[in-house]
């Protein structure tokens, strides 16, 4: 079955600054990827997704994510980001579109002023 | 478009007690999958409905936890009874066609 780890439990980082948050997974077969954005007290919000063709997806809020095949990756990245981009970024796995999605533990992005 | 809605959104019980979780999807949406998820984790499937059948309850704890979709629309997730370790956010989530699932703002238990 597959997995995700998302190798980051907290990214600080100022306001205007770029972020990467980093996100591996693991499977046998072909695989779509996906990130999610949970603000507090909120479900997940859908940032972008990879099903096929470009591996470099965008997304939105400005986010963009690169598929990597070789190293098996799937890294979030935003060249400037904003105090309202605080909060819990999850990555996750569907293999074959089998409607089984696994999420990584997340990442949580604190933007400081 | 009206987006998946839970009810109650946060609810406080004593162990033992038994609790209940309602979710509408978005209407339209085939399939319907609860999550559970703990402090600091990600969301953890507990169970998906293809309109009424549950084709996927391996990860749902039978001897407490049970699910139902009448119809193939709204779903109830029930408890009975609750223990302190099933305090979680649980998320209802939809979806048509597969791969984008579309959530809900989730309910927040809290077992005392």
């Amino acid at each position: 079955a597959q997995s995700v780890t998302q190798l980051d439990s907290q990214v600080p980082v100022f306001e205007e600054a770029p972020v990467e948050l980093r996100c591996n997974y693991s499977s046998s077969v072909s695989v779509y990827l996906f990130w999610y954005v949970q603000y507090p007290n909120q479900g997940l919000q859908l940032l972008l997704k990879y099903l096929s063709g470009s591996t470099l997806v965008k997304g939105i809020n400005g986010f963009e994510a690169e598929f990597n095949k070789s190293q098996t990756s799937f890294h979030l990245r935003k060249p400037s980001v904003h105090i309202s981009d605080t909060a819990e970024y999850f990555c996750a796995v569907s293999e074959n579109n089998n409607n089984d999605m696994r999420f990584g533990a997340g990442t949580r992005l604190t933007v400081k002023p | 478009e009206a987006g998946v809605v839970q009810s109650p959104r946060y609810k406080i019980i004593e162990k033992k007690q038994p609790v209940a979780f309602w979710c509408n999807p978005i209407s339209g949406h085939n399939t319907l999958y609860w999550y559970r998820q703990n402090l600091g984790q990600g969301p953890e499937l507990l169970i998906r409905y293809e309109n009424e059948e549950a084709v996927d309850d391996s990860q749902l704890p039978k001897d407490r936890f049970s699910a139902e979709r009448l119809k193939g629309v709204d779903s109830t997730l029930k408890i009975q009874p609750a223990e302190l370790g099933d305090s979680a956010v649980y998320l209802c989530a939809s979806s048509f066609g597969g791969y984008e699932q579309f959530f809900g703002p989730g309910t927040r238990l809290t077992v005392l």
